[in-house]
């Protein structure tokens, strides 16, 4: 019944290791996105697909590879873990490029 | 720029009374402007949007208004409940990027 699901829902880590997060979306849209939230609540993107196109990739550092292996799933992986990548990570999709985004319940990401 | 002001940063209503958020945006181009709710632990929700051409939107105790001219949309909530306490998102489309750029939320507290 999940829209847009994501797992895991937290993730403890240790600095230094590589990590992923899994979405998918049972919308039938093409577009999907992740954003981060940083413990002041801002969000902000980080990339979009369309159609497992990249069409938008913020000044992210390259330790962050996104992945979409079909139009439903967009995974991001993370190397080498830094303290300041503890987030909450939110998966998106839409129907329209920017356009009434639905959000996953989130991963809270700890890096110890 | 891509910027996105919303104020204020925190809000304490008592029930019953009325509510009102506002926002800013740079980019005289955007065209779409979302707002989005956002409960403890949960991803954000789509609560209500409107678009350039509209200078007003209401859904029950929801409204949007929008001026164009002076680059700046308002959440009015009337009739307040507790159910209503969540963090609150504007968003503008950015049109260029064909992106949501966030505002910087807005804490809503309803006493009861």
């Amino acid at each position: 019944d999940t829209a847009v699901s994501q797992t895991p829902k937290y993730l403890v880590t240790q600095m230094g290791n590589d990590k992923s997060i899994k979405c998918e979306q049972n919308l039938g849209h093409d577009t999907m996105y992740w954003y981060k939230q940083d413990s002041k609540k801002f969000l902000k993107i980080m990339f979009s697909y369309n159609n497992k196109e990249l069409i938008i990739n913020e000044t992210v550092p390259n330790r962050f590879s996104p992945k979409s292996p079909d139009k439903a799933h967009l995974n991001l992986h993370i190397n080498s873990l830094e303290l300041g990548d503890s987030a909450v990570y939110f998966c998106a999709s839409s129907p329209i490029q920017g356009h009434k985004l639905f959000f996953g319940s989130g991963t809270q990401l700890s890096v110890l | 720029g891509e910027n996105v002001e919303q104020h204020p940063s925190t809000l304490s209503v008592q029930e019953g009374d009325s509510a009102v958020i506002k926002c800013t945006y740079s980019d005289s181009a955007s065209n779409y402007f979302p707002w989005y709710k956002q409960e403890l632990g949960k991803g954000p929700q789509l609560i209500i949007d409107i678009r350039s051409n509209v200078g007003e939107k209401k859904d029950q105790r929801i409204a949007v208004t929008l001026n164009k001219t002076a680059k700046h949309f308002s959440l009015h909530i009337t009739e307040t409940q507790p159910e209503d306490s969540a963090v609150y998102f504007c968003a503008a489309e950015y049109q260029g990027a064909q992106k949501l750029v966030f505002g910087q939320g807005t804490r809503l507290t309803i006493n009861p």
